[in-house]
């Protein structure tokens, strides 16, 4: 069955420093994929998609590129703050499905340092 | 602000006993699904409601049921509650059927204790 596999955390950077959570997916035909992020007592927001290979998605200074080759759609930000600290998943959806089901990831968390 | 709310926000419960989980949607969504979230796991799909009607189920068992009412406010309902069923439960709204057209939005949850 359909499943995504995220880099396992946490992990810890000092502000400004460069990230990279690894994101790498199994499913049949062309899934969108998601980032959404949870900050801490809030529910889960969007962050960013992308619905076709080689899309980029991008938001907030975050982006993302659907790598159909490499079945993988790894999140990078040049410069972190401590505001970014939070619970990151990753996700995908089949649109044949029809049912927006998503299938996240176990989530990677962020803790930046000043 | 996502415009999904969720109650209670937090409740305990006994093993065996029934719970009841409400969720309203995003004002002009007609599509709701109900997550699982486990500590410190990805949230897992229970099941999603378009007009009133169930459409498309994770593997979750019958105890595991649900509402979607003419307002597209819903309910999320676990009889014979069991200790694993402590988590987070997330309602998540969105105006198509598939997520891919229109984005879906969260609820902060409801937490569920069993003890």
């Amino acid at each position: 069955g359909d499943s995504v596999t995220q880099m396992e955390g946490p992990v810890t950077l000092s502000e400004e420093a460069f990230l990279t959570i690894n994101c790498t997916y199994t499913a049949t035909g062309y899934p969108s994929l998601f980032w959404y992020v949870q900050y801490p007592g809030e529910g889960l927001q969007l962050l960013l998609k992308a619905t076709k290979a080689d899309d980029k998605g991008s938001n907030k200074g975050f982006e993302a590129t659907y790598r159909k080759e490499t079945t993988s759609f790894h999140l990078e930000k040049g410069s972190v703050q401590v505001s970014d600290s939070a619970v990151y998943f990753c996700a995908l959806t089949r649109r044949s499905s029809n049912t927006g089901k998503l299938i996240f990831g176990q989530g990677t968390t962020l803790q930046v340092k000043p | 602000e996502t415009g999904v709310t969720q109650s209670p926000t937090h409740l305990i419960k006994t093993r065996g006993q029934q719970v009841t989980l409400r969720c309203s949607s995003q004002s002009g969504h007609n599509t709701v699904s109900w997550y699982q979230q486990a500590l410190g796991q990805g949230p897992q799909f229970i099941f999603q409601y378009y007009r009133e009607e169930e459409n498309g189920r994770g593997n979750f068992p019958p105890r595991f049921s649900g509402l979607q009412f003419p307002n597209y406010s819903s309910e999320l309902n676990v009889n014979a509650l069991e200790l694993d069923d402590s988590a987070l439960y997330l309602c998540a709204s969105s105006g198509d059927l598939t997520g891919v057209e229109n984005t879906i939005y969260f609820g902060e949850g409801s937490w569920l204790t069993v003890v």
